[in-house]
């Protein structure tokens, strides 16, 4: 079964618009970290943002932040003023060390387009 | 200033031929992971070192090997690289695993080649 879903392949968004990223994901765990990870063309995966099972807030990090549903285990990645080196692939990512997966595990990503 | 490196960033190699891609790290950082991504996928664990304890996926074909002389290098190995073999070859670091919050830090990758 597929532990992290990221059910849009690819999303456009207009410059300076915000956009989200959808990522649903499953686990029997009680505690667990998301992750996203940004990956340009240039083929590096780039850290953005981190939320921790237990973290009460949502997480935010600049123009990232994430709408962490725990109850609907759902960990949307948040864009705001979109801007055009935002273009990438966009990778949704769950470690569960408890279970013993200690390395991420990552959705098929999402590719943003970002429109001048 | 890079803290995953991996080389080369270009690799070509032909069928069957073994091929060799490095990383080395300047982290300090006591797990090494690599990744296959192939076209428009999600990147796919290989195996992983903690310290040098080797833990390989259960889907990973023989064909891969890895080695890690010490903390700062890994290595993959190919023994016999076919065309489904051909993707970016990414290797990325962390600290202690047994947490939640431990990033992953990745060098550029290494796309390779089989002609």
């Amino acid at each position: 079964a597929q532990k992290i879903t990221q059910t849009q392949p690819g999303m456009f968004v207009q410059e300076k618009e915000a956009v989200t990223l959808d990522c649903t994901y499953d686990t029997s765990d009680q505690s667990y970290g998301l992750f996203w990870y940004k990956q340009p063309s240039s083929g590096e995966m780039i850290f953005l943002i981190y939320q921790g099972s237990y973290d009460e807030q949502n997480a935010t990090e600049g123009r990232y932040s994430l709408n962490f549903q725990k109850a609907r285990k759902s960990a949307n990645l948040v864009i705001s003023a979109s801007q055009l080196g935002d273009s990438a692939m966009y990778f949704c990512a769950m470690r569960e060390p408890y279970s013993g997966n200690t390395p991420l595990v990552f959705g098929k990503g999402t590719r943003l387009s970002v429109i001048a | 200033d890079a803290m995953v490196i991996q080389n080369p960033r270009y690799q070509v190699t032909q069928f069957g031929k073994p091929v060799t891609l490095s990383c080395s790290q300047t982290l300090n950082h006591n797990v090494m992971y690599w990744y296959q991504q192939k076209s428009s996928q999600a990147p796919k664990l290989l195996f992983h070192y903690y310290d040098k304890d080797f833990n390989n996926e259960a889907d990973t074909p023989d064909n891969f090997q890895s080695r890690r002389p010490n903390t700062s290098f890994c290595f993959l190995d190919i023994r016999s690289p076919g065309l489904g073999d051909a993707a970016m070859y990414l290797c990325a670091t962390s600290g202690s695993p047994g947490t939640t919050n431990e990033k992953l830090f990745f060098g550029s990758g290494t796309q390779l080649s089989v002609l």
